[in-house]
């Protein structure tokens, strides 16, 4: 069964500080792991795509990483702003585009 | 460049009821996924069309299906509404699908009384 989980179900930190979200898909076999930033009643806006063949990705503040062997992809997020706060969610993508969601990841981050 | 536009953004219906959804694609890309997105169930998936063709189908009842016209415009309905079925639908369009990014919509916020 493809189940794609993240760790922790909610995180608080203070303005400034270096942040890691967890996620971890129990099939190895994707195509790619999309990370996605919701707002609340809001649509979901894609962050970081990397595709089975590569190890991380960077986009400014936000650092992926992949590893398929063990089934784990992480997102860096430096020196987090208030303005991050939102709930971040990591998608795996498997044959005929079937994308398995984790249920997020919500952050908080204080002034 | 137009993000994904979907239409309405809010629908109230009654059990019972029918609803259409529409959803926009980004110009150019040619497969629309439909996602249900509730608090105790999260995302999942319901369909994605490619080429006016529905390439997969997620686990749910035949009470949802779609349709993807010639311009890659795409259509969710409902039939038979229950209350389980008050959502926030979501669509997503990438070039492809498999292998290309996935953008999604604001959503249409279904509630069903």
């Amino acid at each position: 069964k493809q189940e794609v989980t993240q760790i922790p179900a909610a995180l608080s930190v203070p303005e400034g500080e270096n942040l890691v979200l967890n996620c971890s898909f129990t099939d190895s076999a994707i195509y790619n792991l999309q990370w996605f930033r919701q707002d609340p009643g809001k649509g979901l806006t894609s962050l970081l795509l990397i595709q089975s063949s590569q190890r991380e990705q960077t986009s400014g503040r936000l650092n992926a990483s992949l590893d398929k062997s063990s089934g784990r992809s992480t997102l860096y997020i430096a020196a987090s702003q208030p303005g991050d706060s939102a709930t971040y969610l990591c998608a795996a993508t498997y044959n005929n585009n079937d994308m398995r969601f984790g249920a997020g990841t919500r952050l908080t981050v204080k002034p | 460049k137009a993000g994904v536009t979907q239409t309405p953004r809010y629908l109230i219906k009654t059990r019972g009821q029918q609803v259409t959804l529409s959803c926009s694609p980004i110009s150019g890309h040619r497969s629309v996924s439909w996602y249900q997105q509730t608090p105790g169930q999260g995302l999942q998936f319901l369909f994605e069309y490619f080429s006016e063709t529905q390439r997969n189908k997620g686990n749910f009842p035949g009470r949802f299906s779609g349709r993807q016209f010639s311009n890659s415009r795409s259509e969710m309905n409902v039939s038979t509404l229950e209350l389980g079925d008050s959502a926030l639908y979501l669509c997503a369009s990438s070039l492809t699908g498999v292998y290309t990014e996935a953008f999604f919509g604001q959503g249409t916020r279904l509630t069903v009384v």
